[in-house]
């Protein structure tokens, strides 16, 4: 089985700085690696993903994530954030070739931007 | 493109009142999932299908029924609803899961049980 650890419920930054959320998973297999991103009353969006190769996922909006395998992480970057990105993120892991194909997610982090 | 529509985005039910909420993708996708965002719990899978004709349980699924007679359709019904399903339901559909393809969300449904 797979699980998702999101390190931080909250993480509030000013304006401009930069910001990390922590992401580790468990598995016994190969999976994929997603970060999705959901502001207020309104459903998730995908922010990026890892399927293989290059450590480094860029994605939407500014955002990167790198995958490290020896440490089961999947960590969430931004060098300089805008109030715009105020809102809960979700890390989910999906069993690589899975028949099911569900996403496991994690518990959230809500990012807090302020001015 | 509409992507993942989910009917109602509002209801309020009294205890022991049935509904169905529905949910239509229009991408042709073969994985078709239910979950439920309860506050500081993430997100739960409740039912998924991985083809018309199609379901399963998921993590949480008592409770709750599902059917998926036609590929483009989930629905997610609630025969007797109790104070603990209040929570905001999220369809999505994903295309499938061998190629890591990323699952699309519907706008959620906020149900409240009284």
């Amino acid at each position: 089985a797979q699980s998702v650890t999101q390190l931080d419920s909250q993480v509030p930054v000013f304006e401009e700085a930069p910001v990390e959320l922590r992401c580790n998973y468990s598995s016994s297999v190969s999976v994929y690696l997603f970060w999705y991103v959901q502001y207020p009353n309104q459903g998730l969006q995908l922010l990026l993903k890892y399927l293989s190769g290059s450590t480094l996922v860029k994605g939407i909006n500014g955002f990167e994530a790198e995958f490290n395998k020896s440490q089961t992480s999947f960590h969430l970057r931004k060098p300089s954030v805008h109030i715009s990105d105020t809102a809960e993120y979700f890390c989910a892991v999906s069993r690589y070739g899975g028949s099911q194909g569900n996403l496991i997610f994690g518990k959230g982090t809500k990012l807090s931007v302020k001015p | 493109n509409a992507g993942v529509t989910q009917t109602p985005k509002f209801r309020v039910l009294k205890t022991g009142q049935s509904m169905t909420l529905l949910c239509a993708q229009d991408m042709n996708h073969e994985y078709m999932y239910w979950y439920r965002q309860d506050p500081g719990m993430g997100l739960r899978l409740i039912h998924y299908s991985v083809g018309e004709g199609t379901t399963a349980k998921g993590e949480v699924p008592d409770g709750y029924n599902v059917s998926r007679l036609k590929k483009q359709n989930f629905l997610l019904g609630l025969e007797s609803a109790a104070p603990s399903q209040t929570s905001v339901y999220f369809c999505a559909s994903r295309r499938d899961s061998g190629t890591g393809s990323g699952a699309f969300f519907g706008q959620g449904t906020r149900l409240t049980v009284v």
